[in-house]
């Protein structure tokens, strides 16, 4: 199973909503990461955990919250979002950090 | 500096012609990895191919092989016999180091076009 799920696929949410994206891998990876792509540009990196630890926070700000719940769930909680942060988020995992990144399909974010 | 750059912002291929997509990096890391990664419209990245720095032999995966010209930091995607499914955002990426605590770092990417 190479599968890296993600949920929702489509996400609409006002700027005074809390909503959470979900992450899930079973192939034992024991890192995962959040990225944020913008369209026509490379994906770029939010968070990276590492055996459940958070090890990278792209200097992202505290309106995105992450949670490792778990080795094969990754969680990344909104709240007060704003319009700029419509986006594709992307969820990853590899067996270490810097190895083959699997990746999800993917939430498209729309704040409104 | 860019460390991985990407010159071509887009790119046309007929069906069934090999294309050549362009990735060189910038690293004084003499341990390294290099990835590429394809992304169609639906939005997922799908790995495809990946190069050691101390790997003797370019890499090859089926229909893609990387050109790995090590003195002139370059890593190029190949693809042979181009298909109508390739049609896609190629991203080239770089991990530094041995694995560790480096995360990938990626190119600002290539739209490939395959024309029937």
């Amino acid at each position: 199973d190479t599968e890296v799920t993600q949920t929702p696929k489509h996400l609409v949410m006002g700027m005074t909503n809390k909503k959470s994206l979900k992450c899930e891998q079973h192939m034992g990876h024991r890192a995962m990461y959040w990225y944020k792509q913008k369209a026509k540009k490379p994906p770029e990196l939010m968070f990276v955990y590492s055996y459940e630890k958070l090890s990278i926070n792209e200097s992202v700000p505290s309106r995105f919250s992450p949670e490792c719940p778990n080795s094969s769930l990754l969680n990344l909680h909104l709240h007060a979002l704003q319009p700029e942060d419509s986006a594709l988020y992307l969820c990853a995992s590899s067996q270490e950090i810097g190895g083959e990144q699997y990746f999800g399909p993917g939430t498209r974010l729309t704040v409104t | 500096a860019q460390k991985i750059t990407q010159t071509q912002p887009g790119m046309f291929v007929q069906e069934k012609e090999a294309v050549t997509l362009d990735c060189t990096y910038d690293t004084s890391d003499p341990s390294y990895g290099l990835f590429w990664y394809k992304q169609p419209s639906s939005g997922e990245m799908i790995f495809l191919i990946y190069q050691g720095s101390y790997d003797q032999q370019n890499a090859t995966e089926g229909r893609y092989s990387l050109n790995f010209q090590k003195a002139r930091k370059s890593a190029n995607l190949v693809i042979s016999a181009s298909q109508l499914g390739d049609s896609a955002m190629y991203f080239c990426a770089m991990r530094e180091g041995n694995s560790g605590n480096t995360p990938l770092v990626f190119g600002k990417g290539t739209r490939l076009s395959v024309i029937a």
